[in-house]
């Protein structure tokens, strides 16, 4: 069985950064084709997103967020860190992880989600 | 990046009825265009990917269609248990991108 849980901070300040770690089990990140994606939804607004990191480590990134996020993987205890720098009050959201699975050049599914967490940004 | 434009944004149906949701991608992305369900206050699930698979566990009267640059979700018969947000999805470059959604509420 393939799960995915999200772990982090509920609040964080402006201007700080969050880090969020993203613990699954069920998969190996080793695996050719599977890869970890975040993905971001502020409140009654619609999904974000934001990065994901792949079987052989290539990394991509949100256009608009890319210069803010970094994400990593230790495959050996099955986690994706995704850091956010610069915090601000519109990243109040709740964040996912979830599993994609890549078939070939383009066909991408993001198949098993985290059940997110929220995150608030206030001082 | 790739825009993806959702049509309507919601729509009121009743149970029984036939559902039809469109999407729209920004440049072509052949048939990589996955669809999800979400519930209040839950993650979303994959229903369709690469624009007409079901997504195994899925059942059969959601079905999707389109390629390039258009796309359709169904819901053949409406059930109490579809009334949610549904997202369209593209996967054929990064960034990916999801459409603003569609919510299905009850009439």
């Amino acid at each position: 069985q393939v799960t995915l849980r999200e772990s982090g901070p509920a609040l964080v300040k402006p201007t700080q950064t969050l880090t969020l770690t993203c613990t699954f089990s069920g998969f190996s990140l080793s695996t050719s084709g599977m890869c970890v994606s975040w993905i971001r939804q502020p409140p009654g607004k619609a999904l974000e997103w934001l990065a994901r990191i792949d079987w052989d480590d290539d990394k991509y990134y949100s256009t608009s967020l890319k210069t803010r996020l970094t994400i990593s993987k230790d495959t050996s205890k099955n986690q994706v860190v995704l850091t956010m720098t610069n915090m601000d009050p519109v990243d109040t959201a709740t964040y996912y992880c979830a599993r994609a699975r890549h078939y070939g050049d383009y066909l991408e599914v993001m198949d098993v989600w985290g059940q997110g967490t929220t995150v608030t940004v206030s001082s | 990046d790739i825009q993806m434009t959702q049509s309507p944004s919601s729509l009121s149906a009743s149970v029984g009825d036939r559902v039809t949701i469109t999407c729209r991608a920004s440049q072509n992305i052949i048939i990589y265009l996955n669809w999800y369900q979400q519930k209040p206050g839950k993650a979303p699930k994959l229903l369709i990917y690469a624009a007409s698979s079901l997504q195994s566990g899925v059942p059969s009267r959601f079905s999707g269609s389109g390629s390039g640059t258009d796309f359709t979700l169904t819901i053949s018969s409406l059930q109490p248990e579809d009334f949610a947000t549904y997202y369209c999805q593209q996967s054929y470059s990064t960034p990916r991108t999801f459409g603003q959604g569609t919510k299905v509420e009850i009439k």
